[in-house]
C-alpha cells in the first residue's frame, strides 16, 4: 500500500485559491490518487480522483505530474464552508476497496 | 442524492455491554464497511463485507466484533462487550462497483463509560 505524505494543516484567507500537495513515491502502476473531505463529526466525502496530469470538477482540480510520485489538489476560492480535513488516498480504482486513511491535511479558512 | 443512515447518532453505553450500530447502505450497493474514527485520530478501515460475507477485515475486527445484514436493507456492527478504547465515531459506508459511488454516512458516536 502506498504511503502517503501531507502537510499536517494549512490556513488560508477566505475567496483565495488553496493548494494541498500530497506525496506517494511509491505509487503503483495501477493506481489512482482520490482525494476525501470530512467535516467534523461527519464521514469523509469524495471530492476528485485522478490517475495523471488534470483531472478538475465541480468542486476542484487535481494535478498530477508525469512521475505520479505527488498530487496537489487546488481548490479555488476556498469559503469558511470549505474548513475541513482533506485526505489524500492511493489505491485502485474501484468501489470494491477498503480505504486506508493517513492523518489529512486540516484545513481552516479565515474570515 | 442517495444517502447512507446510521442510527443512533449517538449511544452511550457501560463497559461491557454489548451495542450494535445501524446502517442503511445505498439501496443498489453492492459492498458495505465500517469505519471507525477515534477523537482527533485517522479514519481506520474495520470490516468489509460483500454477498453476504465478511471480505476483509483488519487487526482491530477481532473476536468481539461481528457484522450482519439481517433483511437485505439493514447492515450492522456489533460489538459484544464494550470496553473503554471503544469510544469513537463509527462510519458505514457502502458503494457500486465505481469508485465515486463510495459513500459514509454521518456516524454513531458511541461512548463507553
Amino acid at each position: 500500500l502506498a504511503k502517503t505524505t501531507q502537510p499536517i494543516s494549512m490556513d488560508s484567507y477566505e475567496g483565495q485559491e488553496v493548494n494541498i500537495t500530497c506525496s506517494h513515491n511509491n505509487i503503483a502502476t495501477n493506481d489512482y490518487i482520490t482525494w476525501y473531505q470530512q467535516f467534523p463529526s461527519q464521514g469523509p466525502r469524495f471530492i476528485i480522483q485522478g490517475y495523471k496530469t488534470k483531472v478538475t470538477n465541480e468542486v476542484a482540480s487535481l494535478f498530477i505530474p508525469a512521475d505520479r510520485k505527488s498530487s496537489t489538489l487546488s481548490l479555488p476560492r476556498v469559503s469558511l464552508s470549505d474548513t475541513a480535513v482533506y485526505y489524500c488516498l492511493v489505491g485502485l480504482q474501484t468501489g470494491a476497496n477498503n480505504l486506508f486513511f493517513g492523518t489529512g491535511t486540516r484545513l481552516t479558512v479565515i474570515p | 442524492e442517495p444517502e447512507v443512515t446510521q442510527t443512533p447518532s449517538h449511544q452511550v453505553t457501560q463497559m461491557g455491554q454489548e451495542v450494535i450500530l445501524r446502517c442503511v447502505p445505498i439501496s443498489n450497493h453492492l459492498y458495505f464497511y465500517w469505519y471507525r474514527q477515534i477523537l482527533g485520530q485517522k479514519v481506520e478501515f474495520l470490516v468489509s463485507f460483500y454477498n453476504n460475507e465478511i471480505s476483509e477485515k483488519s487487526e482491530i475486527f477481532d473476536d468481539q466484533f461481528s457484522v450482519e445484514r439481517p433483511d437485505g436493507s439493514n447492515f450492522t456492527l456489533k460489538i459484544r462487550s464494550t470496553k473503554l478504547e471503544d469510544s469513537a465515531m463509527y462510519f458505514c459506508a457502502s458503494s457500486d462497483y465505481t469508485y465515486y459511488g463510495y459513500t459514509f454516512g454521518s456516524g454513531t458516536r458511541l461512548t463507553v463509560v
